[in-house]
């Protein structure tokens, strides 16, 4: 069993819609949550960031935990053409040696259209 | 400059050949990092530095030689490798404050990299 199940995609939706993007995890140890945003031939980027479970809401885009499910969400509400890319869930867990260790999903690809 | 800085964006080698990746972040952050990533697959973690000494070695293959001489560069020595290599590498840092805080990692826009 992965670590982190994302689903893939590619998932299509109109100008305007409300995203709903999920992940599950198996690992209890994961500390903080976050969700990144990667556009074509560019590297990730830190969208939201959360540790305890509830929502944070951050402008159009909303996180949600659920610790006790391990189920997080990232809803994007008033989707634009320009959120098309490809999203990231990722947990934490500390490094005995110092650091810590991002755990990904494998991304889903959304596209919005006008 | 600011942010993390990675070169080339682009590199062709033949599998004889030796090649290194640079990675440089302007962030003063103290922790960076190698992940590679595939397509259809997660980004997967290679190595962990923390203030320059490495935390983490993820079974990556010896073919890969990572090198931190001083917080904000990291290097990836790459020889013999394999057509199954090709994939972008992505370098990260982030700052750890020793809580186990995860701040978030902010990443380089990767060397797309192709083994020939």
């Amino acid at each position: 069993q992965k670590e982190v199940e994302q689903d893939p995609g590619p998932l299509s939706v109109p100008e305007g819609a409300i995203v709903s993007l999920n992940c599950t995890y198996s690992n209890s140890a994961f500390q903080y949550f976050m969700w990144y945003r990667q556009y074509s031939r560019k590297g990730p980027e830190l969208l939201m960031y959360t540790y305890s479970s509830g929502n944070k809401e951050d402008g159009r885009f909303t996180a949600q935990v659920d610790k006790s499910s391990k189920y997080i969400s990232l809803f994007i509400r008033d989707s634009q053409p320009s959120d098309s890319a490809t999203y990231l869930c990722a947990m934490s867990s500390i490094l005995t040696g110092g650091g810590n260790k991002l755990t990904f999903g494998t991304g889903t690809q959304l596209k919005v259209e006008l | 400059e600011t942010g993390v800085t990675q070169t080339p964006r682009h590199l062709v080698m033949g599998m004889t050949n030796k090649k290194s990746l640079k990675c440089e972040q302007h962030l003063g952050h103290n922790a960076m990092y190698w992940y590679k990533q595939s397509a259809k697959k997660p980004l997967e973690l290679m190595f962990v530095y923390n203030f320059k000494e490495q935390t983490e070695n993820n079974s990556v293959p010896s073919r890969f030689s990572p090198e931190c001489p001083n917080s904000s560069h990291l290097f990836l020595h790459l020889h013999t490798l394999q057509p199954e290599d090709s994939a972008l590498y992505l370098c990260a840092s982030s700052q750890d404050h020793g809580s186990g805080a995860a701040y978030g990692y902010t990443f380089g826009s990767g060397t797309r990299l192709t083994v020939v």
